[in-house]
């Protein structure tokens, strides 16, 4: 049971346009969420993150839209530059749990 | 020097064959964790320790067993290699009660 989905496996975006990842999940237990970074032959990244208190956290030109009452959140890139090209997961947990459950990845290109 | 290193980053073993992959931090998190991805399925949570004393089972637990030698170490073995065990592992560590997991280079993992 994927309690935890990103149902696009890949995107395409222009240089500097804006790029926006879906993640959606099932368990509304989960209070706190992250979106993770990886590159070929290297280990996940943090990236950004926010609490279920909030609706939105920005860092730069990343930033985190979560909607409980959808169970779904985003990340928006903006502008798209080629250094984002990469696989983007979505993470969720119950602070409590300590555990974070990971969705399938997103795999974003950013073409020139 | 990596923060959360893993030996060895690939290894290719025969069906049955007994194989241990290791996890070194010097981050001096207490919690740590052993996730695999493989294609489509995202990152999926096999064990995690949160201190030398406690070992839990994650999801995908069968055919695993760990050892938390020390606070710096957590070790993932497969008692009898399956190829269907092929895959890229990652170790993790945080610090409760801190949300951000800190994640390994990864070891690829070829079960012939």
């Amino acid at each position: 049971d994927q309690q935890v989905k990103q149902n696009s496996p890949s995107l395409s975006v222009q240089e500097g346009r804006i790029s926006i990842l879906n993640c959606d999940y099932t368990n509304s237990m989960f209070d706190y969420f992250l979106w993770y970074k990886k590159y070929p032959a290297e280990g996940p990244t943090f990236l950004i993150s926010i609490s279920s208190i909030k609706d939105k956290n920005e860092d730069g030109r990343f930033t985190v839209f979560l909607n409980k009452s959808a169970k779904h959140l985003s990340l928006h890139i903006v502008p798209s530059q080629p250094g984002d090209s990469a696989v983007y997961f979505c993470a969720a947990m119950i602070q409590g749990a300590q555990k974070l459950v990971f969705g399938q990845g997103t795999r974003l290109t950013i073409n020139p | 020097d990596a923060d959360v290193t893993q030996t060895p980053r690939n290894r290719i073993t025969k069906t049955g064959k007994r194989i241990m992959l290791e996890c070194s931090q010097t981050k001096g998190h207490d919690r740590m964790y052993w996730y695999r991805q493989d294609p489509g399925l995202g990152l999926r949570l096999i064990y995690y320790s949160f201190d030398v004393k406690d070992i839990n089972k994650g999801e995908i637990s069968d055919g695993y067993s760990v050892s938390r030698q020390a606070q710096a170490k957590f070790s993932l073995s497969l008692e009898s290699a399956i190829p269907n065990q092929t895959a890229l592992y990652f170790c993790a560590t945080r610090r409760s009660p801190n949300t951000e997991a800190f994640f390994g280079q990864g070891t690829r993992l070829t079960v012939v």
